[in-house]
């Protein structure tokens, strides 16, 4: 059974240390997606690629956060600076086609001090 | 750009209960809807989803949703929960034929039922 691979599952960093967040798509999907989900905000959407290349970053904080696909089986994202209001839990998802189902991954959980 | 609004944020219910959690959407244009389930400490995993035709859709462990375009709805419906339905539940949108379209979520529905 296929299915998202994201590491690690857990990270507990510093305020101004660098995270960076590990996803591992379903081979053969072309749509990479990444949500962080808290308590307040619920599931936001931060950033998605389609083929490896981003379509949509809006949802980033762009002077700390970065998203990419260096090749088809692997998506980043990293935060540098980390601060306090980066704690959640990061969810990477992947799909088929466009508009299709999502999969998604077990997600990190980030807590920063 | 589409939004979707989920109305109750947490529903307490007794087992054997009827449940409805409601879901509204924002696009002028065609959608695909979707309803995923998050059990405690688990990710998200797809319940059901609507692309085209009969507007009642069913999916796994007994759920359905019924999508009533005049309404921009797409309310999700269990005739008899169990404590094991005991998640968190969110409805999400996309718009149909872009190719750029992203899948957007709902803020979700804690669901919590009682033995």
């Amino acid at each position: 059974d296929a299915r998202v691979t994201q590491t690690p599952r857990h990270k507990v960093t510093e305020m101004g240390q660098e995270v960076t967040m590990r996803c591992q798509p379903i081979l053969g999907h072309n749509t990479v997606f990444w949500y962080r989900q808290t308590m307040m905000q619920g599931l936001e959407l931060l950033a998605y690629f389609r083929n490896r290349a981003p379509l949509d970053d809006s949802g980033m904080p762009k002077d700390r956060f970065s998203a990419e696909m260096p090749d088809a089986t692997l998506a980043t994202l990293k935060i540098q600076p980390s601060e306090p209001r980066d704690s959640a839990v990061y969810f990477c998802a992947s799909g088929p086609l466009p508009n299709s189902p999502l999969h998604f991954g077990n997600g990190t959980r980030l807590t920063v001090t | 750009a589409q939004s979707v609004s989920q109305h109750n944020h947490h529903v307490i219910l007794s087992e054997a209960a009827s449940l409805e959690l409601g879901c509204n959407y924002s696009y002028g244009g065609t959608v695909n809807l979707f309803w995923y389930v998050q059990y405690p400490g688990q990710h998200l995993q797809l319940l059901l989803k609507y692309f085209s035709g009969d507007p009642l859709v069913k999916g796994i462990k007994g759920f359905e949703a019924e999508f009533i375009k005049s309404k921009f709805s797409f309310n999700l419906r269990k005739p008899s929960v169990q404590w094991s339905d005991t998640a968190e539940y969110f409805c999400a949108v996309t718009a149909r034929g872009s190719s750029a379209s992203k899948i957007i979520f709902g803020s979700g529905t804690r669901l919590s039922i009682r033995p």
